[in-house]
């Protein structure tokens, strides 16, 4: 079974400051995680990926993330925010072996207030 | 190279029909899955086809059904619409194989659909 919990729906961040979205994982079996991000009426683009490499994994548009497993945590940040990251971002997780169902998160929308 | 393609982008349906959405997946890809999304919420997983099998299933009703063709295309189907039926369906395509592919998926832009 797993599952990942995404903690706050809503992110409002000023422009140029961090953005940290917080996800977190369970597991019965070593996971693989993502981040996904979601612009209105678009599908899903593939942010970063941990698939049991490094833990800090960098991902597209300045966005990394930390695989730590003792926390269960994968959260997602962002040094500078930007008008451009305001969209919904999504957390998911698979199991490393098998089939590849993918569990998502519900979600959390991140504002770039200017 | 194209990514994930579905058809149609829109959909209005009525309760009680059925209805055929369509996926092609990215080139090289042999791994179709499913999602529904409704509105606010995160995807949901439906079922998986690889080799023209469905591998995995989520927790939805036998309405939904699906096929995957011998070009790695596939299809969803659902009958006897319900008005909860209405969301955004998402296709993603992924390989079976390969440490660093293996499970990433990639999604099309979706069909939404709309019951009345």
């Amino acid at each position: 079974a797993q599952s990942v919990t995404q903690l706050g729906s809503h992110v409002s961040v000023s422009e140029g400051a961090l953005v940290l979205l917080r996800c977190n994982y369970s597991s019965s079996v070593p996971p693989y995680l993502f981040w996904y991000v979601q612009y209105p009426n678009q599908g899903l683009q593939l942010l970063l990926k941990y698939t049991s490499a490094a833990t800090l994994v960098k991902g597209i548009n300045g966005f990394e993330a930390e695989f730590k497993k003792s926390e269960t945590s994968f959260h997602l940040t962002k040094p500078s925010a930007h008008m451009s990251d305001a969209a919904e971002y999504f957390c998911a997780v698979s199991p490393s072996g098998g089939y590849q169902k993918v569990t998502f998160g519900t979600g959390t929308k991140l504002q770039v207030i200017p | 190279d194209a990514g994930v393609t579905q058809s149609p982008t829109h959909l209005i349906k009525t309760r009680g029909q059925q209805v055929t959405l369509r996926c092609s997946p990215k080139s090289g890809h042999d791994t179709v899955s499913w999602y529904q999304q409704a509105l606010g919420q995160g995807p949901q997983f439906i079922f998986q086809y690889y080799e023209e099998e469905e591998r995995q299933r989520g927790n939805f009703p036998d309405r939904f059904s699906g096929h995957q063709f011998p070009n790695y295309s596939s299809e969803l189907n659902v009958n006897a619409l319900l008005l909860g039926d209405s969301a955004l369906y998402l296709c993603a395509s992924s390989v079976i194989t390969g440490r660093d592919t293996k499970n990433i998926q990639y999604f099309g832009a979706g069909t939404r659909l709309s019951v009345l």
